[in-house]
């Protein structure tokens, strides 16, 4: 079946950038997301990506995708503390509604 | 715009007993997700519909547990008899449509002692 793999933590300083990776399986897969968890919250949607796509930007946030390597990124840029949170990657099939979860990575923002 | 809407946000109850949660999805959206948190597994689907019909309920981990959408507006998850390994998080999201993204509800957490 599907799978997605996820570091499971990151740790940084406040103004760096942030890198968080993701691997897939499913060479099928259409769109690819990237959701945010904060403590005690449901999962926000931040952004997400068409398969066709290699990049794509929203003002702080970056994602690559090389679908070769089934890899995808998410980029921070001048990471706040109120980033700090659980970054899950996803990722979809057109044909089906179902989305395929990583298990997330905690990202820690230090000042 | 009002996001997906879950409540109740926390319940505590005693093993045997019946848990309703409900969520009210995005006006407008045909798809409707519940999810199952818990540390040891993740994020698992346990059910979808789309257009009010269950599409996919391999998820759902045994008998005790059942969902319906009477309406476009309303679904509940049902646990009965409740047992203390359903303690978890559920989470309800809805979509425009089946391949549009998913919006997340903030979630109940559920105990059971």
């Amino acid at each position: 079946g599907e799978d997605v793999e996820q570091s499971l933590f990151l740790s940084v300083r406040e103004g760096d950038s942030s890198v968080i990776n993701c691997t897939y399986t499913d060479s099928s897969s259409t769109y690819l997301y990237w959701y945010k968890q904060e403590p005690g919250a449901g999962l926000q949607l931040l952004t997400y990506i068409f398969s066709n796509m290699d990049m794509k930007q929203d003002q702080r946030l970056t994602v690559l995708l090389n679908k070769k390597d089934k890899h995808l990124s998410l980029r921070i840029a001048d990471t706040q503390t109120g980033d700090s949170a659980i970054y899950f990657c996803a990722e979809g099939d057109s044909g089906y509604s179902t989305l395929t979860f990583g298990k997330g990575t905690m990202l820690l923002v230090s000042p | 715009d009002a996001g997906v809407i879950q409540s109740p946000r926390h319940e505590v109850t005693e093993m045997g007993q019946e848990v309703t949660l409900r969520c009210k999805p995005i006006s407008g959206h045909n798809s409707l997700f519940w999810y199952r948190q818990t540390m040891m597994r993740g994020l698992e689907l346990l059910i979808y519909f789309n257009n009010n019909v269950p599409i996919d309920d391999s998820g759902m981990p045994e008998d005790r547990f059942s969902a319906k959408m009477p309406n476009a507006s309303f679904s509940t998850l049902k646990i009965q008899p409740s047992e203390p390994r359903d303690s978890a998080v559920y989470f309800c999201a809805s979509a425009q449509d089946r391949d549009q993204p998913q919006h997340f509800g903030d979630g109940t957490r559920l105990s059971i002692l």
